[in-house]
């Protein structure tokens, strides 16, 4: 299996702020990465896949980067909605396996 | 609208088995792929199983811990996915999703999910 690794595991933040979640894949991905955010009680929802193709109807405040092993999601200008928790998948091989999430918190 | 929707959880005692459902809509069910996943309170999500859609399909996989007690189908003809699983034990407690495949060069991403359905393991 591809181990997901998510850092920070919990993050602080206010109103206005711009974020950055890191997600490291145990061997290359090379772009096959997937970003989703789950608000409490809520489904997941996909944000960006392919490391930096945005979903569509998805804001432009989200952006992802990264190849290989190392990628990131950052959010500009947190607004209230943005509170939750985020999660990176790899879908390098048909076993798909997450991070273990990034609690974005006031 | 793509919409999917998840059926089939509840109570159950240790032991015993249960049969999922997720019903699409809004979209062309048989050309994607469906994926079941889970999550027990307060942890992450976990992938259990998708099955292709065509022309890939309907070949099955699985996560590793979930082979054997794990069964996907689907019937495209009723735009319907089950999951079935067998001997439960209290480890199985969790809400479990469905969510539609977008297929790449040898995975899948997920960009549609149901809303869940809550599974509780308990004597």
């Amino acid at each position: 299996d591809i181990q997901m690794t998510q850092s920070p595991s919990t993050l602080s933040a206010s109103l206005g702020d711009t974020v950055t979640i890191t997600c490291r894949a145990s061997q290359t991905i090379d772009s096959w990465l997937a970003w989703y955010q789950q608000r409490p009680g809520k489904a997941p929802k996909l944000l960006i896949y392919k490391a930096s193709y945005l979903h569509s109807g998805v804001k432009s405040t989200f952006s992802g980067s990264g190849s290989g092993t190392e990628f990131t999601l950052t959010v500009s200008g947190l607004q209230p909605d943005d509170f939750g928790t985020y999660f990176c998948q790899q879908y390098h091989n048909d076993s798909p396996t997450f991070g273990q999430g990034t609690k974005v918190e006031i | 609208e793509v919409q999917l929707v998840e059926s089939g959880g509840g109570l159950v005692n240790p032991g015993r088995s249960l049969r999922l459902s997720c019903i699409g809509s809004g979209f062309s069910f048989g050309d994607y792929a469906l994926g079941w996943f889970r999550q027990a309170p307060g942890k992450g999500l976990e992938w259990i199983s998708y099955i292709r859609g065509r022309p890939y399909g309907p070949k099955p996989e699985y996560a590793p811990s979930m082979r054997g007690r794990f069964t996907i189908s689907r019937d495209d003809s009723n735009s319907l996915a089950s999951l079935q699983i067998d001997s439960l034990t209290t480890e199985d407690t969790a809400m479990y999703y469905c969510a539609r495949g977008n297929p790449a060069i040898m995975g899948y991403y997920f960009d549609s999910w149901g809303h869940g359905t809550q599974v509780t393991v308990s004597s």
